[in-house]
């Protein structure tokens, strides 16, 4: 079955600072990757996705993520946080073959000004 | 602008009440879903829907109910058999019924049992 992991409840970096957010996954073939970004009281944007191809993937508002086959991980960067960057980040799997979305419990990132 | 609209935004339910949340698609998506969202639980789905008349159970569907008599309507339906209604409820759609296929999502209603 598939499954997604944050690791990472709460993180917090400074304004300017770089980030990281990690995506562990599971799944026995090629999975569909997506990282989602969620404001307070708001549905998700899509910030990126990967399908195949080139496993440095760039996004919306500055992320990229790199899919790393051999360590399942799929994690969100983006090189200089703004304050505007504090929300919940959610990582998501899919399948061809299967017909639902799995999601990760969330990461959700606090920027000190 | 297409987009998905959830209404209401904010809703307040007494005890042994159902209550139905709308939820309405202008993006000619075939596929609908419904999301619940608790702090620290992430996404977990409800319901979903392929085509018009037809819907699936999620992993949480007990006490929920849904309709798709709309290609664009998919209406949820919180019941007095939910134990714990209390959350924020997110709808989406997408083009197909696929794991490749990216999520619309709507702004979100939050139900409260008082």
């Amino acid at each position: 079955a598939q499954s997604v992991t944050q690791p990472d409840i709460h993180i917090t970096v400074s304004e300017g600072a770089s980030l990281e957010l990690r995506c562990n996954y599971s799944y026995g073939a090629t999975p569909y990757l997506f990282w989602y970004v969620q404001s307070p009281g708001q549905g998700l944007q899509l910030l990126l996705k990967y399908f195949s191809g080139d496993t440095l993937v760039q996004g919306i508002k500055g992320f990229e993520a790199e899919f790393k086959r051999s360590q399942s991980s799929f994690n969100l960067r983006k090189p200089s946080v703004h304050w505007r960057d504090a929300a919940e980040y959610f990582c998501a799997v899919g399948a061809h073959r299967d017909d639902k979305i799995i999601f990760g419990k969330g990461t959700r990132l606090h920027i000190l000004p | 602008d297409g987009g998905i609209t959830q209404s209401p935004k904010y809703l307040f339910r007494k005890e042994g009440q159902n209550v139905t949340l709308s939820c309405e698609q202008n993006l000619n998506h075939d596929a609908m879903y419904w999301y619940r969202q608790d702090p620290g639980q992430g996404l977990r789905l409800i319901y979903y829907s392929q085509i018009v008349n037809d819907f699936q159970k999620g992993d949480i569907a007990e006490g929920y109910s849904v309709s798709r008599e709309k290609k664009e309507s998919f209406p949820l339906t919180v019941t007095s058999a939910q134990k714990n209604p209390t959350a924020f409820y997110l709808c989406a759609s997408s083009m197909s019924l696929s794991g490749a296929n990216v999520l619309t999502f709507g702004a979100g209603s939050r139900l409260t049992v008082l």
